[in-house]
């Protein structure tokens, strides 16, 4: 069965510091990643997608490992408002990669503290 | 941008009672989902369209249905309501084609079934 594996949290981290997250996907045929990010009560937004060459936004790096199966999202200098869910999205588990193949991980809760 | 609307921010709703859930995009997107999101449960898929008039089940499809007459509107019908349907839906659209495409959300509906 189709699998996207997150730590749920949470982590509770000083502002400022690094922090980092995995997630493991189960099918090696999953062609495409995505982080979302959730605010409480808020719906998922695209925080950034993750290419084989890995790729950075502002204080924010994503990783693809496809030989072990995971991705990962750095971020660097951490602030306050980075306080959120972050989910992890895999498309492409279903064996015809279409719409239905988007898989969301649990999502992870990270907390930045003063 | 995008916009993805759902008719309804909260919901309280009577056990037995018929619920409908409606979702707008103005985005002339092909593809449009249904989840539920549960605390240590993650989004789960209910159903999807690949077009108007073609629905799909996805991982828990049992207790609702759905209904595209026209390509911006996805509705979600609770027939009979039941208190473990109490829950957040989030409706989402994606375009056709490419995987690499980024799911745009509503705001959710927070429903509550008494």
């Amino acid at each position: 069965r189709k699998e996207v594996e997150q730590d749920p949290g949470p982590f509770n981290v000083p502002e400022g510091a690094t922090v980092a997250f995995n997630c493991t996907y189960s099918n090696s045929a999953s062609q495409s990643f995505f982080w979302y990010r959730q605010d409480c009560r808020k719906e998922p937004k695209l925080l950034m997608s993750v290419y084989s060459s890995g790729n950075e936004d502002g204080r924010f790096t994503a990783q693809l490992n496809r030989a072990s199966q995971y991705i990962s999202l750095l971020i660097r200098d951490s602030k306050l408002s980075d306080s959120a869910t972050y989910l992890c999205v895999v498309n492409g588990l279903y064996s015809g990669g279409g719409a239905d193949g988007l898989t969301f991980g649990k999502g992870t809760h990270l907390i930045i503290q003063p | 941008d995008v916009k993805v609307t759902q008719s309804s921010r909260y919901l309280v709703k009577r056990t037995g009672e018929k619920v409908f859930l409606e979702c707008v995009q103005d985005m002339d997107h092909e593809n449009m989902f249904w989840y539920r999101q549960d605390p240590g449960l993650g989004l789960r898929l209910i159903y999807f369209s690949y077009d108007v008039k073609m629905k799909e089940k996805g991982d828990i499809p049992e207790g609702y249905s759905v209904s595209r007459e026209k390509k911006e509107r996805f509705s979600l019908i609770l027939e009979s309501a039941s208190t473990n349907q109490t829950s957040m839906y989030l409706c989402a659209s994606t375009p056709p084609g490419s995987l690499n495409t980024e799911a745009f959300f509503g705001q959710g509906t927070r429903l509550t079934v008494v």
